[in-house]
């Protein structure tokens, strides 16, 4: 079974409105943690977010936001007023106990930011 | 501080051919991984260690091995490799302090195998 889902391949937005990334996972663990990271063309994987389950607000950087809704086993990100540099690849990725607390990560979603 | 390093940034193998994929990090992290990343996919951990000496599987640890006999570097081996395993190959680390373990990332290593 897929640990990480993130059923939106590739989504287009229009400059400046916000956009939802969807994340749902399956842990049967108490403890574990989620991470957005972005991708851009140029390869290099950048932290954005990241979300404890023990953690009862949800998560926010600057412009990202975490829609964490733990009964629903979702972590959705929240990029509030869109901008062309958003454009790139982004993966939800989950640390639990097994495997060292390294991180098992979603397919991903192709953001594009129209102008 | 440089963070996470990898060498080579680029390499082309024929199938068959063995080659070590270097990583180093300068963060005094406990946790270092591997993972790959094929196209249009997310990345897949091949391989990870939680200290020195100390390595363990991750989901495709096949045609790979590491060691880590530094804190510093944790360098993959494709024993023989394969066209399977084209790919571009990604070295993380992380502390055990904090609540997140965050990981730090390497710029990659993009390796083909022909």
């Amino acid at each position: 079974a897929q640990k990480i889902t993130q059923t939106q391949p590739g989504m287009f937005v229009q400059e400046k409105e916000a956009v939802t990334l969807d994340c749902t996972y399956d842990t049967s663990d108490q403890s574990y943690g989620l991470f957005w990271y972005k991708q851009p063309s140029s390869g290099e994987m950048i932290f954005l977010i990241y979300q404890g389950s023990y953690d009862e607000q949800n998560a926010t950087e600057g412009r990202y936001s975490l829609n964490f809704q733990k009964a629903r086993k979702s972590a959705n990100l929240v990029i509030s007023a869109s901008q062309l540099g958003d454009s790139a690849m982004y993966f939800c990725a989950m640390r639990e106990a097994a495997y060292g607390y390294q991180l098992i990560w979603g397919a991903g979603t192709k953001l594009i930011i129209k102008p | 501080n440089a963070g996470v390093t990898q060498t080579p940034k680029f390499q082309v193998l024929k199938t068959g051919q063995s080659m070590t994929l270097q990583c180093a990090q300068d963060m005094n992290h406990e946790y270092m991984s591997w993972y790959r990343q094929d196209p249009g996919m997310g990345l897949r951990l091949i391989h990870y260690s939680v200290g020195a000496g100390i390595t363990d599987q991750g989901e495709v640890p096949n045609g790979y091995n590491v060691s880590r006999s530094t804190t510093e570097d944790f360098p993959l081996r494709l024993l023989s490799a394969a066209p399977s395993q084209t790919s571009v190959y990604f070295c993380a680390s992380s502390s055990r302090d904090g609540a997140s373990y965050e990981q730090y990332f390497g710029p990659g290593t993009r390796l083909t195998v022909t």
